[in-house]
Formats: C-alpha cells, sequence, structure tokens
C-alpha cells in the first residue's frame, strides 16, 4: 500500500475486556515497530520486529500486552483484560530495514478508550 | 542509555517571524537525530534526519536543523513561519546499535496571525 494503516481508527471497550489492533505495513518493509502516546507519558517504544521475530520487547507494560507478525507483513497488538491506564493512542510504524539510520513511517495510530 | 529534551512544551510564534524548536540529546554512542511533525489527529511524519553526513540538515516545509555535538544539540528552526506549521514537534534519537527512537516531550508549535 501507499503507507502505513491502522485498525481500528477508534476503538471503546469495557475495563476487562480484551482488544486486538492491527498494522499493515508499506509493502517490502521489514522492520515494524509498535509505540504508544498518551498525555501523561507521550510516546514510549512497545516493542520492533524485524520479520517475524521480535528482538526487542522490552516496553511491553506488563504481561497482558502481546504481539504477533505474520508472514514478514501484518502484525496485531493483544491487550488482554484492558485496564483505563491503556487509554491511548497506539502508533505503528514500518521502515525499510533494521538499520537505524532508515525512516520509519508512521500509520494514523488507534485511539483505544477503556471505560 | 540515549535521552532527548525538548525545551519548551509550547512555543507560540507571529505568521512570518523565525521558528526556533529547541533540543538537546544524550548519547554515548554517535546518534541518528530526528524531528518528526504531528499534525492533529494523525499519525507522526518525518521532517529531517540526521545520519552523521551534513551537520546541517534540511528537510521538507522550509524546516532545518543543525547538528551541534559539542553542544549536544539539534534545533529545528524555519526561517517564516507559516500558519499551516501549528503542529506538534517530535525531537528523537537512536543509534546503530539500538532498535527502538527514543522520543522527546514534544513542543506544541502555535503560529499566531
Amino acid at each position: 500500500g501507499a503507507g502505513v494503516s491502522q485498525s481500528p481508527s477508534n476503538k471503546v471497550t469495557e475495563k476487562g475486556k480484551d482488544v486486538e489492533l492491527r498494522c499493515d505495513p508499506i509493502s517490502g518493509h521489514t522492520a515494524l515497530y509498535w509505540y504508544r502516546q498518551s498525555l501523561g507519558q507521550g510516546l514510549e517504544f512497545l516493542i520492533y520486529f524485524q520479520g517475524n521475530s521480535a528482538p526487542d520487547k522490552s516496553g511491553l507494560p506488563s504481561d497482558r500486552f502481546s504481539a504477533e507478525r505474520t508472514g514478514g507483513s501484518v502484525s496485531t497488538l493483544t491487550i488482554q483484560r484492558t485496564q483505563q491506564e491503556d487509554s491511548a493512542v497506539y502508533l505503528c510504524a514500518s521502515s525499510r530495514d533494521r538499520g537505524q539510520s532508515d525512516t520509519q513511517y508512521f500509520g494514523p495510530g488507534t485511539r483505544l478508550t477503556v471505560l | 542509555a540515549q535521552s532527548v529534551t525538548q525545551l519548551g512544551s509550547h512555543v507560540s510564534v507571529s505568521e512570518g517571524a523565525l521558528v526556533l524548536l529547541r533540543c538537546n540529546y544524550s548519547s554515548s554512542v554517535p546518534p541518528y537525530l530526528f524531528w518528526y511533525v504531528q499534525y492533529p489527529n494523525q499519525g507522526l511524519q518525518l521532517l529531517l534526519k540526521y545520519t552523521s553526513a551534513a551537520t546541517l540538515v534540511k528537510g521538507i516545509n522550509g524546516f532545518e536543523a543543525e547538528f551541534k555535538k559539542s553542544e549536544t544539540s539539534f534545533h529545528l528552526t524555519k526561517p517564516s513561519a507559516h500558519m499551516s506549521d501549528a503542529a506538534e514537534y517530535f525531537c528523537a534519537v537512536t543509534s546503530s546499535s539500538a532498535s527502538k527512537i527514543i522520543f522527546g516531550s514534544g513542543t506544541r508549535l502555535s503560529i499566531r496571525p
């Protein structure tokens, strides 16, 4: 596709429910990143994929958060038993390769609201 | 460890005036530095990046930034502000040994008519 896409654009859920957020990276990009943007914490790194493996999961805030990537393309971020503090905008980015000088292209984000 | 500090959470300038957004970084290894812009309800868009080539980096929309190792700074400038420049701006740092970008807390730029 022309850019990184994310779905849904908005998600409202009740506390305790599970949610899945989807990211479609730019075609051919091998590196994929998830970030979280919230008022109190700014932009936080969550997890990085190179192909289908995740060499760096250091930003996942708890074991309620998990992510996978299949076929070196689509990625899903899953949050189990959502809490109100999980409310944030979840951003996905992809880059051509792992090289850190490579530009990361961001999607529009998924705004998650936990009631 | 790497970090970025953006001075001023909110900057307001008049249309046509100089824009200066400040960013200082901390890195024990040669850094790669970025400025991203985020317009309301949109994702982040890369303005420019420094990757150890020229110290003065030109980006989109008339923005530029200068890497100053002695001052550990990477300030963003634009000679003449336009109303369409109103947005949130993020400075960020990474390195060849890192797997993630570290973002600053952001500076909201407002343009007065």
